[in-house]
């Protein structure tokens, strides 16, 4: 099935850094949602997206709609060791708003 | 603040044995979902549910998987023979009316099929 493009993969950063991780698509998508996900627990919802251009920050969490509606990126600013887990972008896209797409996820490490 | 929560957290079970898990949507939430996610894989989409009928199911999702609303708080999902392959952890989400809500997410269940 589709899926989309989450970079990078794998990202082991300093305690203090920022963070910067983006998803694309080759489709038109309608919502952006990023989230997070604690080994043996559920993906938690981050940030909701909702219109091209939309900027939106949760703490030290920032994403935005990227204005062709074909990418999403997350930055989290001043990294501290819980940050630490898997970080997926999902959406629906333009065609289907019952079903999420899901990126594979950029594992994070924070070296404190 | 309301959450989806799922039981029981781990099963394990002989494989060809049948097995149910169970989940308790968020209260005004109308859509209901499955996915699994096998050990460090990706979020896999089994199903979505709406107004008592699955609405969307993958390829993963074949006629050893079924998923029932038996009263107004439960959603389950029952594996009739499971396979070793079924091992997974499995999670429940679900969603408000309205375009594109966001899902909310269980903490999942682990099942061990041996």
């Amino acid at each position: 099935g589709q899926q989309l493009n989450q970079s990078p993969q794998s990202m082991f950063i300093q305690e203090g850094e920022d963070v910067s991780m983006n998803c694309t698509s080759s489709s038109i998508f309608n919502t952006w949602l990023w989230y997070k996900q604690d080994p043996g627990e559920g993906p938690v919802l981050l940030i909701a997206l909702y219109k091209a251009g939309e900027l939106t920050s949760n703490g030290r969490l920032t994403a935005q709609f990227g204005i062709t509606r074909k990418d999403s990126f997350l930055n989290i600013s001043a990294s501290i060791p819980s940050d630490v887990g898997i970080y997926f972008c999902a959406g629906y896209n333009a065609g289907n708003n019952r079903k999420l797409i899901w990126g594979l996820g950029t594992s994070l490490a924070v070296n404190p | 603040e309301p959450e989806v929560t799922q039981t029981p957290s781990h099963q394990v079970t002989q494989m060809g044995q049948e097995v149910i898990l169970r989940c308790v949507p968020i209260s005004n939430h109308l859509y209901f979902y499955w996915y699994r996610q096998i050990l460090g894989q990706k979020v896999e989409f089994l199903v979505s549910f709406y107004n008592n009928e699955i609405s969307e199911k993958s390829e993963i999702f074949d006629d050893q998987f079924s998923v029932e609303r038996p009263d107004g708080s439960n959603f389950t999902l029952k594996i009739r023979s499971t396979k070793l392959e079924d091992s997974a952890m499995y999670f429940c989400a679900s969603r408000k009316q309205g375009l594109e809500q966001p899902q909310h997410f269980g903490d999942g269940t682990r099942l061990s099929i041996l």
